[in-house]
């Protein structure tokens, strides 16, 4: 399988539930993104990721937890979501700062709906 | 401050051209991209540009103004298929996140 894939496609979940968002590269790159969109807004940056360290926390609740445990694999992890959290979570991943475009590359998205 | 816009819905007509705008404000430029996105799809990057001018990738182009802070996106030969949004997106040059518009609509009619 090429490219950026995300698990599971759709989920949905009570607030008091916990549950983690899954995202796997198979580009070689060394940076990984969590973003949120929601409808009618910009794609905001929630978390990035080098070389498997955070080097970006764009002031999310800690309600949202990510985990990078190699420069593939990509989690975040949610307990205690509200309501207004339902949105699509995108990741996304790059040649690491310095590369040729730094092109980011997105996956398929997260459908989350909190209940 | 940082502020992208771009139009929020057009259509067209299948086989025609159209032009979706961006202006943008960045404390610091290091290039501008263009993104697809089907709905309950990933977007798909489409172009970039960093320097002034037309990129031009089949049906596709894409030009820059840096001094204007404004680039447009160009789709000839419409095809139903276009029908997605485009989004726009700026790369900061001193932290080099990418700052996203809020996309545009494009529907495309028969």
């Amino acid at each position: 399988e090429t490219g950026v894939t995300q698990t599971p496609r759709h989920l949905v979940m009570g607030m008091t539930n916990k549950k983690s968002l899954k995202c796997e590269q198979h580009l070689g790159h060394n940076a990984m993104y969590w973003y949120k969109q929601s409808a009618k807004k910009p794609l905001e940056l929630m978390f990035v990721y080098n070389f498997k360290e955070q080097t970006e926390n764009n002031s999310v609740p800690s309600r949202f937890s990510p985990e990078c445990p190699n420069s593939s694999h990509l989690f975040l992890h949610l307990h205690t979501l509200q309501p207004e959290d339902s949105a699509l979570y995108l990741c996304a991943s790059s040649p690491p700062r310095g590369g040729t475009t730094d092109t980011q590359y997105f996956g398929p998205g997260t459908r989350l709906t909190v209940l | 401050g940082q502020n992208i816009d771009q139009p929020t819905e057009m259509t067209a007509t299948e086989g025609a051209i159209v032009q979706i705008n961006c202006t943008y404000q960045t404390s610091g430029f290091n290039g501008l991209f263009w993104y697809q996105q089907h709905a309950g799809e990933a977007p798909t990057f489409l172009s970039y540009n960093v320097l002034d001018g037309l990129e031009e990738k089949g049906r596709f182009s894409s030009f820059l103004s840096r001094s204007k802070g404004y680039s447009y996106l160009l789709l000839k030969e419409l095809q139903m298929k276009d029908s997605a949004s485009y989004l726009c997106a700026v790369r900061d040059t001193n932290t080099g996140k990418l700052i996203f518009g809020q996309g545009t609509t494009l529907q495309v009619k028969p």
